[in-house]
């Protein structure tokens, strides 16, 4: 059974401050990183797909990166706004059945003013 | 917005009851799949529909049945409810199978009682 960790499981962060998380994953096999943002009551949106050992990914305020051969990935916002609250959840693909996207739980992100 | 919508957006049914939930994928995009989110848990890999044909299941049983139409929409069928189903149904389409991003709907929250 495949088990995709995010750590830690909620954060209060003060807006204006820089915060990161932690997504873990099996280093075997591996195919592709997502990550997503899901703010309450809206869709689930794509935030980055990382296939490379080594990756770093930036889309504005928020970047990412990859290890492959130790199975982690950070995400990262630097000078979080109220609009970052939402629940960041990350999801693992295998090369066998790559099309089975595995989620962690999430990390639910609130910003205080 | 993503441009994937679900229908409908809650829905409450009985034990032993059946239900079919809908998604409307994005133009053109050849791929759907389906996911279970059920309370604090991320969602989970319920299938995968590429050109009308299932791509690959997750570990739900059979009464779990889905179908793609040509018009890029598709349906979730779930038969003999139990109340262990009830959750938010989550659909994401993609243009590929495997590393694209995954655009997903808004969710359908059913509840069985």
């Amino acid at each position: 059974i495949l088990n995709v960790e995010q750590s830690p499981q909620s954060l209060h962060v003060q807006e204006g401050d820089s915060t990161n998380f932690t997504c873990s994953f099996p280093s075997s096999n591996f195919y592709a990183l997502h990550w997503y943002r899901w703010e309450t009551a809206k869709s689930p949106e794509a935030l980055f797909v990382m296939t490379l050992n080594g990756d770093e990914k930036k889309k504005g305020r928020i970047s990412a990166t990859l290890n492959t051969k130790e199975g982690y990935s950070y995400l990262y916002i630097k000078g979080s706004q109220p609009e970052d609250s939402a629940t960041y959840l990350c999801a693992f693909a295998q090369i066998q059945g790559a099309q089975k996207l595995v989620f962690g739980q999430g990390t639910r992100l609130t910003i205080n003013p | 917005e993503t441009g994937v919508t679900q229908s409908p957006t809650h829905l409450i049914k009985t034990r032993g009851q059946q239900v079919t939930l809908r998604c409307s994928s994005q133009s053109g995009h050849n791929t759907v799949s389906w996911y279970q989110q059920a309370l604090g848990q991320g969602p989970q890999f319920i299938f995968q529909y590429y050109r009308e044909e299932e791509n690959g299941r997750g570990n739900f049983p059979p009464r779990f049945s889905g179908l793609q139409f040509p018009n890029y929409s598709s349906e979730l069928n779930v038969n003999a409810l139990e109340l262990d189903d009830s959750a938010l149904y989550l659909c994401a389409s993609s243009l590929d199978v495997i590393t694209d991003t995954q655009y997903f709907g808004p969710g359908t929250r059913l509840t069985v009682l």
